[in-house]
């Protein structure tokens, strides 16, 4: 069965502390790996998706880079705005997405 | 643009009674995704749709949970009776048809509360 396990559960960084969240999966024949962003109160927010080993995506500070077993989220230089949960999801089939738990970011200023 | 709406934003509600959550998808997208998110199961799939069309519904828990999709601009997501596991914050989510794209959209949820 497909998994996602996220760590760690929870981070706490200073206001640039650069930092990397993990996303290991284990799914027969990877056909998308997707980051989202959850704010308190809110519905997830899409971020990345990545498709094959050795791919990386770039948005501002948050850099997301994939393996054949696993996915980092790379923060760098982060600052209060980027808190959140962050979510890590595996294609399964066509349409159907499978969250971790997630990783609850707090930067402090 | 207008994102994905769903309503009520708050509900409670007591076990036994019958709940009904809302959603408009985004115009022009085809699929809708109903999902649960606890702090124990995380965000879980409960049904999806394709075109109005359940596809796959292997996620509702049990009989007390129905989903429809009358028209491409509004789907329902009934409790029958409501428990109070089923409190939790259910989000549906809306997609388009596009070959390769797979991001969906997520609206701003509805947290239910069944006391």
């Amino acid at each position: 069965e497909d998994q996602v396990t996220q760590s760690p559960e929870a981070l706490r960084l200073q206001e640039g502390e650069s930092s990397s969240l993990n996303c290991s999966y284990t799914v027969s024949g990877l056909r998308g790996l997707f980051w989202y962003r959850q704010d308190p109160g809110k519905g997830p927010e899409f971020l990345f998706t990545l498709y094959s080993a050795g791919e990386e995506k770039e948005k501002e500070r948050l850099k997301a880079t994939l393996t054949k077993k696993e996915s980092f989220l790379h923060i760098t230089a982060p600052k209060p705005e980027d808190s959140a949960t962050y979510l890590c999801a595996v294609l399964r089939g066509a349409q159907k997405l499978v969250f971790g738990q997630g990783t609850r970011l707090t930067i402090n200023p | 643009d207008a994102g994905v709406i769903q309503s009520p934003r708050h509900e409670v509600t007591e076990m036994g009674q019958e709940v009904t959550l809302r959603c408009k998808p985004i115009s022009g997208h085809n699929s809708l995704f109903w999902y649960r998110q606890t702090m124990m199961r995380g965000l879980e799939l409960l049904i999806y749709f394709n075109n109005n069309v359940p596809i796959d519904d292997s996620g509702m828990p049990e009989d007390r949970f129905s989903a429809k999709m009358p028209n491409a601009s509004f789907s329902t997501l009934k409790i029958q009776p409501s428990e109070p596991r089923d409190s939790a914050v259910y989000f549906c989510a809306s997609k388009p048809n596009l070959s390769g794209n797979y991001e969906q959209y997520f609206g701003p949820g509805t947290r239910l509360t069944v006391t």
